[in-house]
This record gives structure tokens, sequence and C-alpha cells, in this order.
């Protein structure tokens, strides 16, 4: 079966500053990979996702994930945060072909100071 | 293309009425999810469908049914509200059953 670990509840970070959130899975094989944004009071929306192919992934609002094989690994990045940023991420992982059930991180709670 | 929307946005129930949350989707997804969110507790899910006329139990299905008559809709019922039951309800569809797209949320609360 699949896990997920978001080691981070909170991250507080600066406007401008850069941001890694942190994603560890656990899955047999390449696994499919996401990450969600939650804003307050809002639903989850896809940042960006990896299928194959090229391990750097760009998404959308500036963001970028990179997948380690060896480290089991799905950490996303932004090089400067913007305060509209602050919100809920959410890393999730997937099976190919397997049970359609995505399963989801507990989340980390992203600050940003101005 | 409104997507994922879910109706109510809101309610609040007493303990032991009954309830019915509607998920509408239009991109003709196959896959269908109900999740509970609760504050350190992350998503659970509690019922999905992959297919119409399919269901079967996720995470948490205890005190929740669900029905997808059509495939475009999918309704989680709450024959006996408790206040255990208070929280942020989510439903999302999907095409393959990986990538997720999630409705707006209802917000329940159980006295």
């Amino acid at each position: 079966a699949q896990s997920v670990t978001q080691p981070d509840i909170h991250i507080t970070v600066s406007e401008g500053a850069s941001l890694e959130l942190r994603c560890n899975y656990s899955y047999g094989a390449t696994p499919y990979l996401f990450w969600y944004v939650q804003s307050p009071g809002q639903g989850l929306q896809l940042l960006l996702k990896y299928f194959s192919g090229d391990t750097l992934v760009q998404g959308i609002k500036g963001f970028e994930a990179e997948f380690k094989r060896s480290q089991s690994s799905f950490n996303l990045r932004k090089p400067s945060v913007h305060w509209s940023d602050a919100a809920e991420y959410f890393c999730a992982v997937g099976a190919p072909g397997g049970s359609y059930i995505p399963t989801f991180g507990r989340g980390t709670s992203l600050i940003v100071h101005p | 293309n409104a997507g994922v929307t879910q109706t109510p946005k809101f309610r609040v129930l007493k303990t032991g009425q009954s309830m019915t949350l509607l998920c509408a989707q239009d991109m003709n997804h196959e896959y269908m999810y109900w999740y509970r969110q609760d504050p350190g507790m992350g998503l659970r899910l509690i019922h999905y469908s992959v297919g119409e006329g399919t269901t079967a139990k996720g995470e948490v299905p205890d005190g929740y049914n669900v029905s997808r008559l059509k495939k475009q809709n999918f309704l989680l019922g709450l024959e006996s509200a408790a206040p255990s039951q208070t929280s942020v309800y989510f439903c999302a569809s999907s095409p393959s059953g990986n990538e997720q797209f999630f409705g707006p949320g209802t917000r329940l609360t159980v006295l």
C-alpha cells in the first residue's frame, strides 16, 4: 500500500524568500505524484503532477517540484514567495493502473510574513 | 464548465436529523469521491465510486451512505446526524482515478 509523509506541519517564511515543502512517499514502483493547494475556505486545487519523464515538473503559480527516486521524495519549491501563497499544501501519491484512490499527506500549512 | 459543485455550502443540523449532500460534475468523469476534513486530520475518504451505479467504502464510512444513480451526481447521506460528523465535506471527481478535481466544500455543524 502507498503512503505519504509531509514532515512539516507548519512552515513560516518571509515574503520574497524561497520555499521548499517536503514530501516523502512509500510505494513499490514509480508512483504518480501530485501537489495540491487549499486556500482558506476553499477546496483543493491541483498545483502540479508527475507521471513520468522529466523529474522536474513545473506547475501553476510559479511552483515546481522535483521527483527524486533515490530519496522517495517529491519536494515542492518556489523561488520567491508571495503573501497570497499562504495556504495549506497537500502532497498525494497515486498508483499507476492501481486502486483509483490517491493517498494524501496530512498537509503543510504555509504562513507568509510581510 | 462549472467543474465540481456542491450543495449546500453550509448546514446546521440537530443530532438525529438526516440530510443529503449533493455533488455534481460536468466533466464526464468516471470516478467520484467524498472526503471529510477535520483540523489536524487531513483528508479522510468516506466513500467513492468508480462509475455510475457503483459505490465503495473508504477509510471512514460509518454513519454515511452514498448513491451514484447518474454519472454526473454523487450523493452523500447522513441518516442520523451526530456531533462527531461536524466537519467540512469535500467532493472530488477524477477522469482516471488519480488527478482529482475538488468542489468548494460543505461546512456541516451538528448540534
